[in-house]
């Protein structure tokens, strides 16, 4: 079984702080991903990364930024935490493979920015 | 801008029915579709992939694929209450190394 944690499933952290989200798959998966959910506005796709040290930019990497030194471990880092960043964060990992690449999902934490 | 489609919902089906979900793409050329399940308050899960035109069935899920119109759906049949939840499409761009585009959900909810 694919296998994605994170660090925490709650989180809570005052505006300016940084905030350091992590991420670890234990299946050799290629490729890793960060999202965040809010209501209405369904999964959206912060960072990327399909390689040890390489990292894209998804819709809407401002305010953030992100960390492979490890293929397994992904890190999610909130430079200076907002309000509007208060989400539920969730990471993904998947092979690379030809016939699709199925994104399996960690459990999500939910961070709240007071 | 790459697009997925989806109607928010709610659908609203009593139990034993069949829940049919829907889900347009704009990009023609996407070649793997993928339905995830998600749970109030937790993460989504796979409930099936598909490839080629056509339906696939995995238990009382049917993934029904139409490359020429663009639109895959997944049927639901003997729908349960369990079965409440909301239902993310999701396509995957023709190049490599890229991330699913995700639509934003449906949300089921199956009355006993």
């Amino acid at each position: 079984d694919v296998k994605v944690t994170q660090s925490s499933r709650y989180l809570v952290k005052r505006t300016g702080e940084k905030v350091f989200l992590e991420c670890v798959q234990d299946m050799d998966h290629e490729n890793m991903f960060w999202y965040r959910q809010d209501p209405g506005l369904g999964l959206r796709l912060i960072y990327f990364s399909y390689d040890v040290k390489m990292k894209e930019k998804g819709d809407i990497p401002e305010g953030y930024s992100v960390s492979r030194e490890k293929k397994e471990r992904f890190s999610l880092i909130l430079e200076s935490a907002s309000t509007n960043q208060t989400s539920m964060y969730l990471c993904a990992s998947s092979p690379s493979s030809r016939n699709g690449e199925t994104q399996y999902f960690g459990p999500g934490t939910r961070l709240l920015v007071l | 801008q790459k697009e997925v489609e989806q109607n928010s919902g709610p659908l609203s089906v009593p139990e034993g029915a069949i829940a049919s979900l829907n889900c347009t793409y704009s990009d023609r050329v996407s070649q793997s579709f993928f339905w995830y399940r998600q749970y109030s308050g937790k993460s989504p899960e796979l409930i099936m992939s598909i490839y080629s035109n056509g339906d696939k069935e995995d238990g009382r899920f049917t993934a029904q694929l139409n490359k020429a119109s663009q639109y895959v759906s997944l049927l639901i049949r003997d729908s349960q209450p369990s079965d409440s939840a909301t239902y993310l499409c999701a396509v995957r761009p023709p190049q490599a190394g890229t991330a699913l585009i995700f639509g934003k959900g449906t949300t089921l909810s199956v009355s006993s």
